[in-house]
């Protein structure tokens, strides 16, 4: 059983300060790692995608790839309170499970004024 | 372009009866899928199309069946529901089952089994 687990919240944080999310799976043949954002009530939208170890940044997002230590992270910088959302870490499947996504639980994050 | 459309957005079932959710997507995605969420349990594969004419169980297919219409459609059917079955399902979509592509996610189905 491939897992993957996300730091469980919630985390609370105030506005313009930075949100760290934190995600390890197992599966050590994965290629590819998304998060996702999902507001109370709605479906899940991707908001990052990583495929190679480093760092990728896109705008006040930046999503960190460590594949040695099976971990994943995303910063948000100068926090809003319309990030305030739960983000779920989702890794693709290699071999013979090529295509599932694998996530993770969510991590909750409110960001107050 | 409407992406993933999902019928229908609530559903309240007694124990023991059946249903199908639909869904659709306009996208020409090859491959599509079935999440079931529940809480503080993340999002769970039921069953899965990797393109026209296959399918595949997830992690949690007992209680469930599921037919790939065509291209465009994939379908979830219930046949006998149990209150275990009670969760918010979620129809996904991708271009074709490589490591880059990425899953586009259709509203969602409430549905409480009584």
């Amino acid at each position: 059983q491939k897992e993957v687990e996300q730091n469980s919240g919630p985390l609370s944080v105030p506005e313009g300060a930075i949100a760290s999310l934190n995600c390890t799976y197992s599966d050590r043949v994965s290629q590819s790692f998304f998060w996702y954002r999902q507001y109370s009530g709605k479906s899940p939208e991707l908001i990052m995608s990583i495929y190679s170890n480093g760092d990728k940044e896109d705008g006040r997002f930046t999503a960190q790839l460590n594949k040695a230590s099976q971990y994943v992270s995303l910063l948000i910088r100068d926090s809003q309170p319309s990030d305030s959302a739960t983000y779920l870490c989702a890794v693709k499947g290699g071999g013979s499970t090529l295509g599932r996504l694998y996530f993770g639980r969510g991590t909750q994050l409110t960001v107050w004024p | 372009n409407a992406g993933v459309t999902q019928t229908p957005k609530f559903q309240v079932l007694k124990t023991g009866q059946s249903m199908t959710l639909q869904c659709a997507q306009d996208m020409n995605h090859n491959s599509m899928y079935w999440y079931r969420q529940d809480p503080g349990m993340g999002l769970r594969l039921i069953y899965y199309s990797a393109s026209e004419g296959t399918t595949d169980k997830g992690e949690v297919p007992n209680g469930y069946n599921v037919s790939r219409l065509n291209k465009r459609e994939f379908s979830l059917r219930l046949e006998s529901a149990a209150p275990s079955q009670t969760s918010v399902y979620f129809c996904a979509s991708s271009e074709i089952s490589s490591y880059t592509d990425t899953q586009y996610f259709g509203p969602g189905t409430r549905l409480t089994v009584l």
